[in-house]
C-alpha cells in the first residue's frame, strides 16, 4: 500500500450503531487530520494529531471520538450519529504539521446515516 | 482571519479552450497557498503549492497559477482544457496556529468540459 489508506470505502449505519473509520499512512509522515465534507459546504477540519498528540479540535460533536495509537494510524469511532453526519470523511496527513505542510489525502469513507 | 473565496461554483469550458479558475485569499502574513483537485469518488490531490520562492508556479497536468499579492488572488489555469480535467478544485490558504498547522478551504469549483 502506498500513500494515505483509508477502510472501509462506503459505510451505511444507523442512528443507534457503532461503528469506526480506519485511516492508515505509508509516508513516514508526523501529522494526521480528519476532514468532514458535505455537499455544498467547504471542507471542515475536525481534528488533527500531531506526534499522536490531538492539537485541534474543531468544535466536533462529542458522539465523534478520534483515536491516534501511532503516527501512522488514525481512527474516528462512531456513534449515536444523526442524518446530517452523512458525508464524506477524509483523512490526511502531512510532515510536521505546520503551516506550510503539503497534505496528503486518502480517498475517503463514504458515509450514510439512515 | 484567514480565508478563501473561489469565484464561480460551476465553470463549464469547451475541449481545448483556456481553463481559469479564480481563487482569492484574505491573510494577515506571507501565506502558503495551494490548489486540489478532487476527482469522483477521489480523495484531494495537489496540484501546486505557492511558497513565496516564485510568484507562478506549475503543477502537475499542465496546471500553473500566479500569485498577485497586490490582488490577493491566486488564480488557476491551463492553456488548453482536456476532458480529463472535469473534476472539482479547491483553492486553499495554510494558517499555523500555536502548534498546529492547518487548511482553509474555499467551497471549490466544479470544471466541467465540453467537447
Amino acid at each position: 500500500e502506498t500513500g494515505v489508506t483509508q477502510t472501509p470505502r462506503h459505510l451505511v449505519m444507523g442512528m443507534t450503531n457503532k461503528k469506526s473509520l480506519k485511516c492508515e499512512q505509508h509516508l513516514g509522515h508526523n501529522a494526521m487530520y480528519w476532514y468532514k465534507q458535505s455537499a455544498k459546504k467547504p471542507l471542515e477540519l475536525m481534528f488533527v494529531y500531531n506526534f499522536k498528540e490531538q492539537t485541534e479540535n474543531n468544535s466536533v460533536p462529542s458522539r465523534f471520538s478520534p483515536e491516534c495509537p501511532n503516527s501512522s494510524h488514525l481512527f474516528l469511532h462512531l456513534h449515536t450519529l444523526q442524518p446530517e453526519d452523512s458525508a464524506l470523511y477524509l483523512c490526511a496527513s502531512s510532515q510536521e504539521g505546520s503551516g506550510g505542510d503539503t497534505q496528503y489525502f486518502g480517498p475517503g469513507t463514504r458515509l450514510t446515516v439512515l | 482571519a484567514q480565508s478563501v473565496t473561489q469565484l464561480g461554483s460551476h465553470v463549464s469550458v469547451s475541449e481545448g479552450a483556456l481553463v481559469l479558475l479564480r481563487c482569492n485569499y484574505s491573510s494577515s502574513v506571507p501565506p502558503y497557498l495551494f490548489w486540489y483537485v478532487q476527482y469522483p469518488n477521489q480523495g484531494l490531490q495537489l496540484l501546486l503549492k505557492y511558497t513565496s520562492a516564485a510568484t507562478l508556479v506549475k503543477g502537475i497536468n499542465g496546471f500553473e497559477a500566479e500569485f498577485k499579492k497586490s490582488e490577493t488572488s491566486f488564480h488557476l489555469t491551463k492553456p488548453s482544457a482536456h476532458m480529463s480535467d472535469a473534476a472539482e478544485y479547491f483553492c486553499a490558504v495554510s494558517v499555523f496556529s500555536g502548534n498546529t498547522g492547518k487548511l482553509i478551504f474555499g467551497q471549490g469549483t466544479t470544471l466541467q468540459v465540453k467537447p
